[in-house]
């Protein structure tokens, strides 16, 4: 049971847009950053958001973030196939003195 | 490009001690903090701690303390991390990661090694 909650999957065509949701609470997304991560089947993960909607040089504007008090959202349009893979948020918890990730969201490009 | 770059995979008997190292350039060695984290099998990921390449600080996830020891050899730019007591729960890929924030926490990792498999089986 992850502390941040994340849909389990979702999908969508070539060329649309989708959205990933991050639900915490007041002692983790509720006062911290949120981070994602892009991890390709078989690879590393790789930082795509970090400071709740900063991109890091090479990650293109296709991928975008937003926070709203305990939730956070990742966006990501023009759907390519090579975007299949598993998301994930993470975000420091204040309480439990850690990182916490969420269980990650698995991204089909049907 | 910075890269981060692990040893190779281990396979270790329960009970047994697993440490996995993490080299990274060394110009920005003592400059960012380097994490920890693993992802069991089809599992999510999991952070298990941090340490302060400068000094050799260390903050340890809660369900980690008293099993796992980070350490650093600065002048090979080299982290480590040991596991002990190991139990086929254990069985996971091992990640490092570099903070991004440049002499304090940011909580963002960037980059990450490519991972190390530890099996953990009698």
């Amino acid at each position: 049971q992850s502390v941040l909650t994340q849909p389990p999957s979702v999908s969508a065509a070539p060329g649309q847009k989708v959205t990933i949701s991050c639900s915490g609470t007041n002692s983790n997304i509720g006062k911290n950053y949120v981070s994602w991560y892009q991890q390709l089947p078989g690879t590393a993960p790789k930082l795509l958001i970090y400071d709740n909607d900063k991109r890091p040089s090479g990650i293109p504007d296709r991928f975008s973030a937003s926070k709203s008090g305990t939730s956070a959202t990742l966006g990501i349009t023009g759907l390519q196939t090579g975007d299949e893979a598993d998301y994930y948020c993470g975000t420091w918890d204040s309480s439990l003195s850690g990182v916490v990730f969420g269980g990650g969201t698995k991204l089909t490009v049907l | 490009q910075v890269q981060l770059v692990q040893s190779g995979a281990e396979v270790k008997k329960p009970g047994a001690s697993v440490k996995v190292s993490c080299k990274a350039p060394g110009n920005t060695f003592i400059s960012h903090y380097m994490h920890w984290a693993r992802q069991a099998p089809g599992q999510g990921l999991e952070w298990m701690g941090t340490m302060n390449p400068s000094d050799g600080s260390t903050t340890y996830a809660q369900k980690f303390q008293g099993r796992v020891t980070m350490t650093r050899d600065t002048s090979t730019s080299t982290v480590y991390m040991e596991l002990s007591s190991l139990r086929s729960e254990d069985t996971a890929v091992y990640y490092c990661a570099r903070d991004r924030g440049l002499g304090f926490l940011e909580w963002s990792f960037d980059p990450w090694g490519q991972g190390t498999l530890v099996t953990v089986s009698s």
